[in-house]
């Protein structure tokens, strides 16, 4: 089954960086556009950012645009989340998801189980 | 940005009964309209695309309908496994917002 497992969460101080990893494995990576969904503690979903299956186009909430940078290395079957000038209200669980149909209209079918970023000093 | 505002925000049932959460769009957005399941810990899980289409895996109790603005999502008989929290989803247009989420509680 398509497994997403994602890393390189932890505690940051506010403006700090941190990257996330999502390795994606028993599908076809590089034919599959991605995305990254957080969820506040206690609170619901909120769509982070998109990368389409060759990389060449991204798209990002307005909250996070210019601050955080949504890649993929397709030879390593993965997916990344640069998280710079971090602010306490970044505290979430990141979760990777895999799109499919279509982008322009396509859904998450296999979500990662989430990696906590937490935004304190 | 497209708003999605479900009803209710919260509902207590019990084992068997019919359950239908509602999903409200702040435009038209066709059909496309997706349904996640969420258990505390755990991530989301795809139950309905595209407004009405059952996801592979996914039981036979659950099912979605609407279009244009006006969705639901029933559960014909509620499982103990059932308890959780649903969301709705656009996929019209981006941001791919997400509904505030319905939590469903045993009474």
């Amino acid at each position: 089954e398509v497994q997403l497992v994602e890393s390189g969460g932890g505690l940051v101080q506010p403006g700090g960086s941190l990257r996330l990893s999502c390795a994606a494995s028993r599908f076809t990576f590089s034919s599959t556009w991605m995305s990254w969904v957080r969820q506040a503690p206690g609170r619901g979903l909120e769509w982070v950012a998109d990368i389409m299956q060759d990389g060449s186009e991204k798209y990002y909430v307005d909250s996070v645009r210019g601050r955080f940078t949504i890649s993929r290395d397709n030879a390593k079957n993965s997916l990344y989340l640069q998280m710079n000038s971090l602010r306490a209200e970044d505290t979430a669980v990141y979760f990777c998801a895999r799109g499919t149909s279509g982008y322009s209209n396509g859904w998450y079918d296999y979500w990662g189980q989430g990696a906590l970023v937490t935004v304190s000093s | 940005d497209i708003q999605m505002t479900q009803s209710p925000s919260s509902l207590s049932a019990s084992v068997g009964d019919r359950v239908t959460i509602t999903c409200r769009a702040s435009q038209n957005i066709n059909s496309y309209l997706n349904w996640y399941q969420q258990k505390p810990g755990k991530a989301p899980n795809l139950l309905i695309y595209a407004a009405s289409n059952l996801q592979s895996g996914v039981p036979s109790r659950f099912s979605g309908r609407g279009s244009g603005t006006d969705f639901t999502l029933t559960i014909s008989s509620l499982q103990p496994e059932d308890f959780a929290t649903y969301y709705c989803q656009q996929s019209y247009s981006t941001p791919r917002t997400f509904g505030q989420g319905t939590k469903v509680e045993i009474k």
